[in-house]
């Protein structure tokens, strides 16, 4: 069973327009979210987190929204650049568990 | 090197054989991991090493797969008797510690079984 589910395969955005990745979880022990961006034949890079005991974090064009209770977080990109085309992860931790569960991904398309 | 480096990048096989997968960590993390990524899914977690501490082998799919970490560093994932479901892209990260939940990957070894 798919315990971090990102059910976009893909998403496509306008250049200067708002991306909204979205990402369900069914654990309620999680308690530590992050994001990680892959290009092609790269390895993930961690983009954003945030713990449960916020429900926003904010980096430049980023922001990383949670809804405990909905079970569901949500990343912003605003304004999309073509630069961020690329799939992005959602993963969830357990504290300070060391193993991260991941969702299958979203492709973002900015096109300019 | 500034980062996780992983070889090789590619590696095709042939069903039956056994393949060694190396990872390099970032200098000084002590923590290491292994995932696989099959087409189509999320990334899995394979096993996990820390210091020397004995390893998290939880995530191994089978008994076909063993993981080692010499001296505290480089790490060798290897694939015995290999079977058509295990290509898949796999990913070695680390972090400085444990806790470090914001884990740096590697490029990553495309293992192709034929």
């Amino acid at each position: 069973d798919q315990q971090v589910k990102q059910n976009s395969p893909s998403l496509s955005v306008q250049e200067g327009r708002i991306s909204i990745l979205n990402c369900d979880y069914t654990n309620s022990m999680f308690d530590y979210f992050l994001w990680y961006k892959k290009y092609p034949a790269e390895g993930p890079t961690f983009l954003i987190s945030i713990s449960s005991i916020k429900d926003k974090n904010e980096d430049g064009r980023f922001t990383v929204f949670l809804n405990k209770s909905a079970k569901h977080l949500s990343l912003h990109i605003v304004p999309s650049q073509p630069g961020d085309s690329a799939v992005y992860f959602c993963a969830a931790a357990r504290g300070s568990n060391y193993k991260l569960t991941f969702g299958k991904g979203t492709l973002l398309t900015v096109n300019p | 090197g500034a980062g996780v480096s992983q070889s090789p990048s590619n590696k095709v096989t042939e069903k039956g054989k056994d393949v060694e997968l190396r990872c390099d960590p970032i200098s000084g993390h002590t923590a290491l991991y292994w995932y696989r990524q099959s087409l189509g899914q999320g990334l899995e977690f394979l096993i996990y090493f820390q210091g020397n501490s004995a390893p998290d082998k939880s995530g191994l799919p089978s008994d076909r797969f063993s993981a080692e970490r010499t001296g505290g560093s480089v790490s060798t994932l290897t694939i015995q008797r290999t079977q058509q479901e295990d290509s898949a892209v796999y990913l070695c990260a680390s972090t400085l510690v444990a806790e470090g939940n914001e884990q740096f990957f590697g490029p990553g070894t495309r293992l192709t079984v034929l």
